[in-house]
C-alpha cells in the first residue's frame, strides 16, 4: 500500500475525445510524476509537477497536460485522443527529502 | 536520457528455485529502484538502492554504482513472485524523472 490512489481504474474513450485522469498523492508529497506504459513496455515519463508548477516534461505532445492542486491531488488531461494513447497511466509521488517514488495502481485507458 | 537494459527478458522457474535479475545503466545515477508489477498493473516498491546491498526476506539487491549495474536476487521462488520486475534509475537532479528498463517477465510454476 503506497498511499497513492488513482481514478478511474479503467475507461474506454473514442478517438478524438478528451479524458481526465486523477491521482491523489501521499500526504506531504509535493512532487507528482505521470508515466505512460504501453503494453509490453516499461513506463515512459510524461511530466512532473512540484508545488503546482510543471517541473519538467518528457517527449509527449502538448495535448498531454496536467494540473496539481494544494490538497495533493493532480490531474492528467489528454485532448484529441489517438488510438496509440491506449495504455496504462501511472502517477507517482515523492517527498521533498528523497528520490524514491511511490506509484498508484494506474488507470487503464482504451481508445477505440 | 539514460539507457537501462534488463536481463533476461523472460525467466521461467520451478517453485523453490533461486534467480538473479540484472540491470545495466548507461550513466551515473543517484536513484535506483526495483519494482514488481503485479497482474493488475500496480508497481510495488521492492528496493530503493542507488548503491550497496539490501535484503528484505527472500529478496536482496546489490548496486555497484561505479560499474553501473544492479542485481536483484530472489531465493526460494514462490508462485506469487510471478510478474514483471522493473529496474528504474534517475540522475537525482531537481527533475526526478525515472528511466525504466523493459523489465524481466518472471513465471514461477508450482
Amino acid at each position: 500500500e503506497t498511499g497513492v490512489t488513482q481514478s478511474p481504474t479503467h475507461l474506454i474513450k473514442t478517438r478524438g475525445q478528451q479524458v481526465t485522469l486523477r491521482c491523489s498523492s501521499q500526504s506531504g508529497h509535493n512532487t507528482v510524476s505521470w508515466y505512460q506504459q504501453a503494453l509490453g513496455q516499461g513506463p515512459q515519463f510524461i511530466f512532473q509537477y512540484y508545488r503546482e508548477e510543471e517541473n519538467g516534461r518528457g517527449n509527449f505532445p502538448p495535448r498531454f497536460s496536467g494540473l496539481q492542486f494544494p490538497n495533493y491531488s493532480s490531474e492528467l488531461n489528454v485532448n484529441a485522443l489517438e488510438l496509440d494513447d491506449s495504455a496504462l497511466y501511472l502517477c507517482a509521488s515523492s517527498s521533498d527529502t528523497g528520490y524514491e517514488q511511490y506509484f498508484g495502481p494506474g488507470t487503464r485507458l482504451t481508445v477505440t | 536520457g539514460i539507457q537501462v537494459e534488463q536481463s533476461p527478458p523472460d525467466l521461467i522457474l520451478q517453485e523453490g528455485a533461486n534467480s538473479t535479475l540484472r540491470c545495466n545503466f548507461s550513466d551515473s545515477v543517484n536513484n535506483l529502484q526495483w519494482f514488481h508489477q503485479n497482474p493488475w498493473g500496480q508497481l510495488i516498491n521492492l528496493f530503493y538502492i542507488p548503491s550497496g546491498t539490501k535484503q528484505n526476506g527472500r529478496l536482496s539487491a546489490t548496486t555497484v554504482a561505479t560499474e553501473r549495474y544492479s542485481l536483484l536476487y530472489i531465493s526460494s521462488s514462490q508462485t506469487t513472485d510471478s510478474g514483471v520486475y522493473f529496474c528504474a534509475v534517475d540522475r537525482g537532479s531537481t527533475l526526478g524523472r525515472l528511466y525504466f528498463g523493459r523489465g524481466t517477465q518472471l513465471t514461477v510454476w508450482p
